[in-house]
């Protein structure tokens, strides 16, 4: 079993809609929860960050973060034909005695305008 | 700043040849590390590195792989001898110790090996 698993999709959507983007993960060690985002070609860049259960909202961006289920969210509101990228959850924790930061797959997302 | 700087940007070579990737990290980050993103497996962390020495190297698939970092701002990744299944874009991020989980990465690597 993968440490994260996210579901690769691809996921297409129209201008304005909500989106809402998942990963779950294996080990209850894992102590922070980031989302990333990687336009095409490019490197990954930090989106979100949180620590504890609950939301965090950024602009149009909501993080969610359910510990008891090993369960983070990510909702896009108002989506925009610039969200379109790959959207990676992260997340670390202390793993074998060293700190690890863990990628899900990729969430590949198309906004239609 | 100019952030995180790789390179080559591109490489293709061929099978049995040696590469060797290199990489500047973010002036004043103390921790670097090396993932390679493939679409099969994702973005899989090969190495990292704290003040220059390497902390955890379990991800580096093989003893063909090997990653050096002789000072703070420098850092090389190795592939002797390189294979196919090696085709991947190799990204380094560099951040300011493990405190947080943000990481800086650069625009990769892209090798492909015939």
């Amino acid at each position: 079993q993968k440490e994260v698993e996210q579901d690769p999709g691809p996921l297409s959507v129209p201008e304005g809609a909500i989106v809402s983007l998942n990963c779950t993960y294996s080990n209850s060690a894992f102590q922070y929860f980031m989302w990333y985002r990687q336009y095409s070609r490019k490197g990954p860049e930090l989106l979100m960050y949180t620590y504890s259960s609950g939301n965090k909202e950024d602009g149009r961006f909501t993080a969610q973060v359910d510990k008891s289920s090993k369960y983070i969210s990510l909702f896009i509101r108002d989506s925009q034909p610039s969200d379109s990228a790959t959207y990676l959850c992260a997340i670390k924790g202390i793993l074998q005695g060293a700190q690890k930061l863990v990628f899900g797959q990729g969430t590949r997302l198309t906004i239609n305008p | 700043d100019a952030g995180v700087i790789q390179s080559p940007r591109h490489e293709v070579t061929e099978m049995g040849q040696e590469v060797t990737l290199r990489c500047k990290p973010i002036s004043g980050h103390n921790s670097l590390f090396w993932y390679r993103q493939t679409m099969m497996r994702g973005l899989e962390l090969l190495i990292y590195f704290n003040n220059n020495v390497p902390i955890d190297d379990s991800g580096m698939p093989e003893d063909r792989f090997s990653a050096k970092m002789p000072n703070a701002s420098f850092s090389t990744l190795k592939i002797q001898p390189s294979e196919p299944r090696d085709s991947a874009v190799y990204f380094c991020a560099s951040g300011q110790g493990m405190n947080t989980g943000e990481l800086f990465f650069g625009e990769g690597s892209r090798l492909t090996v015939l």
